[in-house]
């Protein structure tokens, strides 16, 4: 059983280009989850997502970042017109239910490099 | 802020010593789960320990939880080489389906 996949694993983009992250979750969840890790930090949670809907995107900038996870494909994080502070890790979970019961497996992150 | 602390926020011991890290939160949890990252890696998960259990042990790991004082200890035992990385602990709120992390304990075993 493969874990969850991201890719790619390692993207460079210039300031005002677009970002599209995947992540293709354990088979058999429905629940995905992106967090960004700025360097010598924690991991902070951007959004939460099931099949086609958007559960919790407390933690998304409000501009320039959305998400979705569609009926069939991986889910993608997308950045529109990066700048220099979106260079982070961006991490991708799944779980088969919800936080309060399982746990969230993660994903081996997608590195963003904003020139 | 819902986030805790995690202490000390590193750590260095020698091969075979034991590690002890903690982490501390505010509010009531609903469950807390234990990660490692190595460098420049993704995590991985180690211990789930819900807000009814006071103790959990996986291998040479122990999680301990006291929901009173909020607080929760990670105990690597025997450490190893291999147990260099940055611990993470991740609280899991009533009612948020969101887990919040502390910024690590970075642990360095000294062959």
């Amino acid at each position: 059983n493969a874990g969850v996949m991201q890719n790619p694993r390692h993207l460079v983009r210039r300031r005002g280009q677009e970002a599209r992250l995947r992540c293709s979750p354990m088979k058999g969840h429905s629940h995905v989850y992106w967090y960004r890790q700025l360097p010598e930090e924690g991991l902070k949670f951007m959004v939460y997502l099931q099949k086609e809907n958007i559960i919790d995107e407390s933690g998304m900038p409000k501009e320039r970042f959305s998400a979705e996870f569609p009926k069939e494909g991986p889910s993608i994080l997308r950045i529109q017109q990066v700048v220099r502070g979106d260079s982070a890790a961006y991490f991708c979970a799944s779980s088969g239910a919800r936080t309060s019961t399982d746990t969230q497996y993660f994903g081996p992150g997608t590195r963003l490099t904003v020139l | 802020s819902q986030q805790g602390e995690e202490d000390p926020q590193a750590l260095s011991i020698q091969e075979g010593e034991n590690a002890t890290m903690n982490c501390s939160y505010k509010t009531s949890i609903n469950n807390l789960q234990w990660y490692r990252q190595n460098s420049g890696r993704g995590l991985v998960h180690l211990i789930l320990i819900r807000s009814n259990e006071r103790e959990k042990h996986s291998g040479r790991l122990r999680v301990t939880l006291d929901t009173s004082k909020k607080s929760s200890s990670l105990l690597i035992t025997a450490s190893r080489a291999a147990d260099t990385a940055s611990y993470f602990c991740a609280r899991a709120i009533f009612g948020n389906e969101k887990l919040t992390f502390g910024t690590g304990t970075r642990l360095t075993i000294i062959p």
